[in-house]
């Protein structure tokens, strides 16, 4: 099984939906990030949390929000989509106690907002 | 605040061997990272590089840093079909504890036959 899930894998929705993606880990680490990428703009930070009671914004957290649930949880959420949200989506983990912030991907989610 | 930065393509025939660069601007960064994207998944840990090591060696991947330059470069020796990918340089800033990896924009690797 993958160490870093992600749900779904691919979502299309209209303009001004909620969208939530979810994701999961069984790797144990304490960190969990989400990140965006688009074609030529390389992965952009949303948002990350080094523990279940610490969120933190990233670089684009605009239209964006998220939950920690869990160590092993953290759901991504946008509260009314627009088309320009269309991307690439991952989450990564990684542990307070391993080398540097090595970070360990889930395989991504494909969304299109119409 | 810091960047990483890498040219955005790179095309090689196969056998020949692959230079990919990076540059970053955190003269204190500790560790730094080279992940790989294959089409359609996400990214896989290549290797990394503690900074106080020159170079490193992994069967056909070979990692050079260049702290006096803040260059990091990852050859890839024999370069087949299946390294067509694209690859991410990344670095640990010198607060590691608290702030996360920065990202290149990844450099797309084509082999041609």
């Amino acid at each position: 099984d993958a160490d870093v899930t992600q749900t779904p894998r691919n979502r299309i929705t209209k303009t001004g939906k909620r969208i939530m993606l979810e994701c999961s880990q069984t790797k144990g680490h304490d960190r969990m990030y989400w990140y965006r990428q688009d074609p030529g703009l390389g992965l952009r930070l949303i948002y990350y949390s080094f523990d279940v009671k610490d969120i933190n914004k990233g670089e684009i957290s605009d239209g964006y929000s998220v939950s920690r649930q869990a160590q092993a949880k953290f759901s991504l959420s946008l509260e009314s989509a627009i088309p320009n949200q269309t991307a690439l989506y991952f989450c990564a983990t990684s542990s307070s106690q391993g080398v540097g912030d090595t970070q360990y991907f889930g395989p991504g989610t494909r969304l299109t907002v119409l | 605040g810091e960047d990483v930065e890498q040219s955005l393509f790179l095309s090689v025939r196969e056998g020949d061997s692959s230079v990919i660069n990076c540059t970053y601007t955190d003269s204190s960064s500790t560790y730094l990272y080279w992940y790989k994207q294959e089409p359609g998944a996400g990214l896989q840990l290549l290797t990394y590089i503690f900074s106080n090591m020159d170079m490193k060696q992994d069967q056909r991947l070979t990692v050079l840093l260049n702290k006096k330059d803040k260059h990091l470069s990852l050859r890839i020796a024999d370069t087949q079909t299946g390294d067509s990918a694209i690859y991410f340089c990344a670095e640990t800033p010198w607060n590691s504890g608290n702030t996360p990896l920065v990202f290149g924009k990844g450099t797309r690797l084509s082999v041609i036959a």
